[in-house]
């Protein structure tokens, strides 16, 4: 099957510092990625869409200038969390898509970060 | 009102048995229907998509009625390996959008 791989799977960092997480499609081109954010208990909810080299659609209440997306190729996108606080602790995880809406999406595995 | 909404349980079933849970969902113009299963800690896997004349997958049946906005899940002969919490997801909006329930969770035990 499809396989996205996101790294690092787990992150610990000091307050302020900007991390950036990485999500790859290996074996499709995935024209469309997704970034999601899931808080204990919590579902996954949807912070921004990106399609390859356009600029990403941010879901309301998701700042763009704070979680910084770029998509600039069909088999990687990366999420970078300026400035983070430990409000900004979660787990983090991208999926891919190949195109339109009839096809699935395929989950990365995720990364934990931690704002100390 | 939550756009996908699901008891959160847990719902504690012995091994062998049969149980069921549900879901609603808020907005009508949704096409697509998933049950995902996510193991703590872990990423959602896909379980199976739903469609409107059910589908069964081993010991897992999936239902969706438009007309009430409901979905189900049944799994049959429970085994401890189906201890996880189940995410019940609807497509909406533009580019593929996934909308996702909270889910529910099942402990199977011995």
């Amino acid at each position: 099957g499809a396989v996205v791989s996101q790294h690092p799977s787990r992150v610990i960092c000091k307050s302020g510092t900007s991390v950036k997480i990485e999500c790859r499609s290996l074996d499709f081109q995935a024209t469309t990625m997704f970034w999601y954010r899931q808080f204990p208990k919590k579902s996954l909810m949807l912070m921004a869409t990106s399609n390859e080299g356009s600029k990403a659609t941010y879901e309301q209440g998701v700042e763009k200038d704070k979680f910084l997306i770029n998509h600039a190729s069909l088999t990687l996108s990366t999420l970078t969390v300026t400035s983070a606080h430990p409000e900004d602790s979660s787990f983090y995880i991208c999926s891919a898509s190949a195109g339109d809406s009839n096809q699935p999406q395929h989950f990365g595995d995720g990364t934990r970060l931690s704002i100390l | 009102r939550k756009e996908v909404e699901q008891d959160p349980g847990p719902f504690n079933v012995p091994e062998g048995a049969t149980v069921a849970f549900n879901c609603t969902y808020s907005n009508s113009a949704s096409q697509s229907f998933f049950w995902y299963r996510q193991d703590c800690r872990k990423e959602p896997k896909l379980l199976m998509s739903v469609y409107s004349s059910g589908n069964e997958d081993g010991r897992f049946t999936a239902q969706l009625n438009r007309a009430s906005q409901y979905i189900s899940l049944l799994i049959r002969d429970s085994k401890l390996s189906d201890s996880a919490t189940y995410l019940c997801v609807v497509t909406g909006g533009g580019y593929n959008k996934l909308i996702f329930g909270a889910g529910t969770r099942l402990a199977v035990h011995p």
